[in-house]
């Protein structure tokens, strides 16, 4: 199957301070991109769908303006997660489609804020 | 909130055929139905998907009732690393309105 790459696998950082999440597929053009938050043993939750070129539609109770999203081109979607905070820990999961096809996985980057 | 339904848990012996059941009354006839799995701490992996027809790939096959309001997720024959959590997911796929919302999916247990 097609391979989405995410980086880093983990991170851990201080309370206040911003990190970014980079989500790569990189043998296909992903018109379409999805990030996730999952909690320890919880589903995935849908926070926001990207499509290229266009503003991410955040799901309801989503921040926007704590987790920017970026898909500035077919082969990259980031998120940062601004001003963290320990609740902000959490397995971040991102996930590329191109149209119509199955969607392709990232292998999720666990953030730690200390 | 998800369109599916799965129970919670399942057990099946290693090498026997493990039957996923999935629900999803409320499905469109746009919407297809995909099968994820996700081993512990990694990203879900794509198994399958259908629309109406019965599919078979490498990993699984595929069942969908002619009504298309329930499936059956068959992995022919289960190995210990097989166990992960299993979710059916019902998707319009492309487009604005394009989602992947999971369910809380079925924990699946190989005995060996």
């Amino acid at each position: 199957g097609a391979v989405v790459s995410q980086h880093p696998s983990w991170v851990i950082c201080k309370s206040g301070t911003s990190v970014k999440i980079e989500c790569r597929s990189l043998d296909f053009q992903a018109t379409t991109m999805f990030w996730y938050r999952q909690f320890p043993k919880q589903s995935l939750m849908l926070m926001a769908t990207s499509n290229e070129g266009s503003k991410a539609t955040y799901e309801q109770g989503v921040e926007k303006d704590k987790f920017l999203i970026n898909h500035a081109s077919l082969t990259l979607s980031t998120l940062t997660v601004t001003s963290a905070h320990p609740e902000d820990s959490s397995f971040y999961i991102c996930s590329a489609s191109q149209g119509r096809t199955e969607a392709f996985f990232g292998q999720g980057t666990r953030l730690t804020v200390v | 909130d998800a369109k599916t339904t799965q129970p919670p848990s399942m057990d099946c012996a290693e090498g026997r055929a493990a039957n996923l059941p999935c629900n999803h009354s409320t499905i469109s006839g746009n919407e297809y139905v995909y099968w994820y799995r996700q081993i512990h701490s990694q990203g879900p992996q794509y198994i399958i998907h259908g629309l109406k027809n019965n599919e078979t790939n490498e990993m699984a096959s595929l069942i969908i009732t002619e009504d298309r309001k329930s499936s059956t997720l068959i992995l022919p024959h289960a190995t210990l690393r097989d166990t992960a959590v299993y979710y059916c997911i019902v998707r319009v796929g492309g487009g604005r309105d394009d989602k992947i919302i999971f369910g809380k999916g079925t924990r699946l247990h190989i005995l060996p």
